[in-house]
């Protein structure tokens, strides 16, 4: 998986509680990615980072949050998990230029109860 | 919204046949990837296309684009079990630094 890795890579919590998944590159590559994954909607952009402490929203930011205070780190934060946000959350690493390609980490699978 | 539309969402072959799994998408784009996910696993790049080529090869991958239809084929000659995957494809447009994947083909090959 291409130095990445992810954890945890399983987790089951309660509605209500903060969640934080940590995403960790050995590759230095300056974007990161959070995806989720659910079935019938393929993978979905969360939010991405372009170098440190540079973030963006993707296409499902609401109810989450990111940080980067390091070129191999990337957390994401579920600031009050939700049953709707059970699901498969992957992160990606890519180098810069329109050319790239995605490498992906192995997944954390998140259940909310 | 998903950009890319794979079909059929799901695909089952013998060992030794050819698949192809089509791709829609709805927008200009710079260039359009494929991926492969094994069950339980992420996802991993297969081949990348670029806007202004028509057809590209990869050992036994073959990835034709057609802009003015806004599709994509992807083309697994002589196909084995361990082909056995979901394929999804992904556009990236020319603004964005972000890719848009479509929902996947699950592709099942009988030994």
């Amino acid at each position: 998986d291409a130095g990445i890795t992810q954890s945890p890579r399983h987790k089951v919590t309660e509605t209500g509680t903060p969640v934080t998944l940590r995403c960790h590159q050995t590759e230095n590559h300056r974007y990161m990615y959070w995806y989720r994954q659910d079935p019938g909607h393929g993978l979905r952009l969360i939010h991405y980072s372009y170098g440190v402490k540079d973030t963006d929203k993707g296409e499902v930011s609401d109810g989450y949050s990111v940080s980067r205070s390091k070129t191999e780190d990337f957390l994401l934060t579920l600031e009050s998990a939700t049953s709707s946000q059970t699901s498969v959350y992957f992160c990606a690493i890519s180098g810069r230029g329109q050319d790239y390609e995605q490498y992906f980490g192995p997944g954390t699978r998140l259940t909310v109860t | 919204s998903q950009q890319g539309e794979e079909d059929p969402q799901a695909l089952s072959i013998q060992e030794g046949e050819n698949a192809t799994m089509n791709c829609s998408y709805k927008t200009s784009i710079n260039n359009l990837q494929w991926y492969r996910q094994n069950s339980g696993r992420g996802l991993v790049h297969l081949i990348l296309i670029r806007s202004n080529e028509r057809e590209k090869h990869s050992g036994r991958l073959r990835v034709t684009l057609d802009t003015s239809k806004k599709s994509s084929s992807l083309l697994i000659t002589a196909s084995r079990a361990a082909d056995t995957a979901s394929y999804f494809c992904a556009t990236r447009d020319n603004a964005g630094n972000m890719l848009t994947f479509g929902g996947g083909t699950r592709l099942m090959v009988k030994p």
